[in-house]
């Protein structure tokens, strides 16, 4: 059974410039998660999604970040303009359902978005 | 708000030799507890969870975890470490059974760094 892909693995840009990431979570999840992970820090969630409806984006910077998952299948998450700040790994995570706290949640490798 | 709080930055033990991670949280009911492992340039793997029973959990890789409600911890343990066990060592807490539907996610401590010496 295939994981959860990501694309790209690593990207670097300079600021004020737009990035878009990419997850395909595992076949048959409904559930779809995108982490921030800061260099020393623990995941943080900024958006997650039930099938195609976006149920918990608090976390998400809306003025410059948007996500969006069609279909309810992959979900791209996008930033722009991006800045000095957005630098961290961005990770997909996918789980079968938000019935309740303790469906496994399985994350991808993650994208390594470096801003200059 | 839930919180979960690893006290150890950075850990080095000689292969072989026993570990224990620990970690704390805060959480206002009843918690699902999660150990995730992360190698370099990879991403979080399930070492093991606990949800409800029995409070000693065991896991994937000789990993094995207790939870202590009355000291709000749920430490990692493996009485052996081998060398491919260094990576960094994330504890999460998610909300437990009739948590808020607003509330699914996962939090996350900052993590512990396990490092090996041959």
């Amino acid at each position: 059974e295939a994981g959860v892909v990501q694309s790209p693995r690593y990207k670097i840009i300079e600021k004020k410039q737009p990035v878009a990431f990419w997850c395909n979570p595992i076949s048959g999840h409904n559930t779809l998660y995108w982490y921030r992970q800061n260099l020393g820090q623990g995941p943080e969630l900024l958006i997650r999604y039930e099938n195609e409806e976006a149920v918990d984006d608090s976390q998400l910077p809306k003025d410059r970040f948007s996500a969006e998952r069609l279909k309810g299948v992959d979900s791209t998450l996008k930033i722009q303009p991006a800045e000095l700040g957005d630098s961290a790994v961005y990770l997909c995570a996918s789980s079968l359902g938000g019935g309740s706290g303790g469906n496994e949640q399985f994350f991808g490798p993650g994208t390594r978005l470096t801003v200059l | 708000a839930q919180s979960v709080t690893q006290p150890d930055i950075h850990i080095t033990v000689s292969e072989g030799a026993s570990l224990e991670l620990r970690c704390n949280y805060s959480y206002g009911a009843t918690p699902y507890l999660f150990w995730y492992v992360q190698s370099p340039g990879q991403g979080l793997q399930l070492l093991l969870k606990y949800f409800s029973g029995d409070t000693l959990v065991q896991g994937i890789k000789g990993f094995e975890a207790e939870f202590k409600r009355s000291q709000s911890s749920f430490n990692l343990r493996k009485p052996s470490v081998h060398w491919s066990d260094a990576a960094e060592y994330f504890c999460a807490v998610g909300p437990g059974f009739g948590g808020s539907g607003s509330a699914r996610q996962l939090t996350f401590g900052s993590g512990t760094q396990l490092t090996v010496l041959p």
